[in-house]
This record gives structure tokens, C-alpha cells and sequence, in this order.
């Protein structure tokens, strides 16, 4: 089946850059997500790409997909206090999505 | 916007106990999907259901049920609750296959 993997947890001091990688298994999957989860609610679409891309930029986000070597990442400019949460990687297979265990970002003052 | 409502946002069951969560969409979409996250797991997909009165299993499907009487309701159902059921769940939906994902605030559920 598919893996989908993601580092649990990672700090960034607030106005640096923070970087969440993940890496999947399936070659075929055709869209990519990233979704934020903030303390108590449920899960927000932050951005996705579809697989014949390399890049996304949405404002202070960068989508970046190697799919050679099946890496995503997801780069947050200017970190937030507000861009605590825990942000997960997900990827299409079959009909399905498959969610990775999500990596919480915890911001340092 | 999409709105994707759980009737509760947290629930006290005992063991034994039938448990119903409910979920309700109001966009039309044909999918809709139970997960439940668990720390450590992630999120992990119980059911599944493209089409009314149609559901498939998803990786975790033993001990629950669904019921999709209607296009824009998804039910869960814990037939007999026990404590290794006591998790958060996720409800979601999508327009269509592999579409992205719209979640529901989520269900606490305690089983005591």
C-alpha cells in the first residue's frame, strides 16, 4: 500500500522559513496535498499540486514536488505564531487519499 | 464555502453502547469519508461512500458501520463501543474522485 511519510515534528524561530518535507511511495499519484490542522478542528486544504508540476507558490507558501525521487515539500515564508498547527502531506491513490502522520510546527519566539 | 457539519463535538459513550456520529454536507458532493485520528497514526480511513446507499471499507473498517441514506448525510456507526474506539473522527467530502478533501471540525469520542 502507500506510504506516505513526514518528520513528526520540527521548530522554526518566528520570521525564519520553515520546511516540511514528506516523501511517498506511489509514483502514480496525481494530486499532492498539504492540509493544516490547528488545536480542536478539523483539517484546512492549504495547497496541492498536481503531479505534472514542479513548483507552486501561493503567497507565502512554496509547493516544491521532485517526483523522481517522490519528495514534496512545503516551504512557509516569514513564519507565524499563527502558522502553529500540524500540517499533513497527502497523495491521491485510486479513489482514495492517503494522509501522512503529519509533522507539528511549533514556532519559537 | 464548503460546509461540512458533525452533529457533536464531543461524546461520552460507555462500553457497550451503540454509537451513532453523524455528518452532513451541503456542497452536492457524491464523496464523503470517515477517518479517525489517533496521536502517532494520523489519519487513518474507516469508510467510504461515492454514491448514496454505497459504501466500500477503508483500511480500518472492523467495528464500524455507515449508513448513506442520503447524498448529503454520512453516518458512522459504532455497533457495540469499546475503549479502543475512543478517538477523534474526522468526517470529510469531495466533489468528486481524488478531489480535495473538505473536513468536518470533528467528534471527540470517549468510550468509558
Amino acid at each position: 500500500g502507500e506510504d506516505v511519510e513526514q518528520s513528526l515534528f520540527l521548530s522554526v524561530r518566528e520570521g525564519d522559513s520553515s520546511v516540511i518535507n514528506c516523501t511517498y511511495t506511489d509514483s502514480s499519484s496525481t494530486y499532492l496535498y498539504w492540509y493544516k490542522q490547528e488545536p480542536g478542528a478539523g483539517l484546512q486544504l492549504l495547497t496541492y499540486i498536481f503531479s505534472n508540476m514542479d513548483m507552486k507558490q501561493d503567497q507565502r507558501l512554496t509547493v516544491l514536488l521532485n517526483k523522481k525521487d517522490k519528495h514534496l515539500s512545503l516551504r512557509i515564508a516569514d513564519t507565524q505564531t499563527g502558522d502553529s498547527a500540524i500540517y499533513f502531506c497527502a497523495v491521491s491513490r485510486d479513489d482514495k487519499i492517503i494522509f501522512g502522520k503529519g509533522t507539528r510546527l511549533h514556532i519559537l519566539p | 464555502d464548503v460546509k461540512v457539519t458533525q452533529s457533536s463535538r464531543y461524546l461520552v459513550k460507555r462500553t457497550g453502547e451503540k454509537v451513532f456520529l453523524e455528518c452532513v454536507q451541503d456542497m452536492d458532493h457524491e464523496n464523503m469519508f470517515w477517518y479517525r485520528q489517533d496521536p502517532g497514526l494520523g489519519l487513518r480511513l474507516i469508510y467510504f461512500s461515492y454514491d448514496v446507499k454505497m459504501k466500500e471499507k477503508g483500511d480500518i473498517p472492523e467495528g464500524y458501520s455507515v449508513s448513506r441514506e442520503k447524498k448529503e448525510r454520512f453516518s458512522l456507526i459504532l455497533e457495540s463501543a469499546s475503549t479502543n474506539q475512543t478517538s477523534m473522527y474526522l468526517c470529510a467530502s469531495s466533489l468528486i474522485n481524488n478531489e480535495k478533501l473538505f473536513f468536518g471540525s470533528g467528534t471527540q469520542l470517549s468510550v468509558l
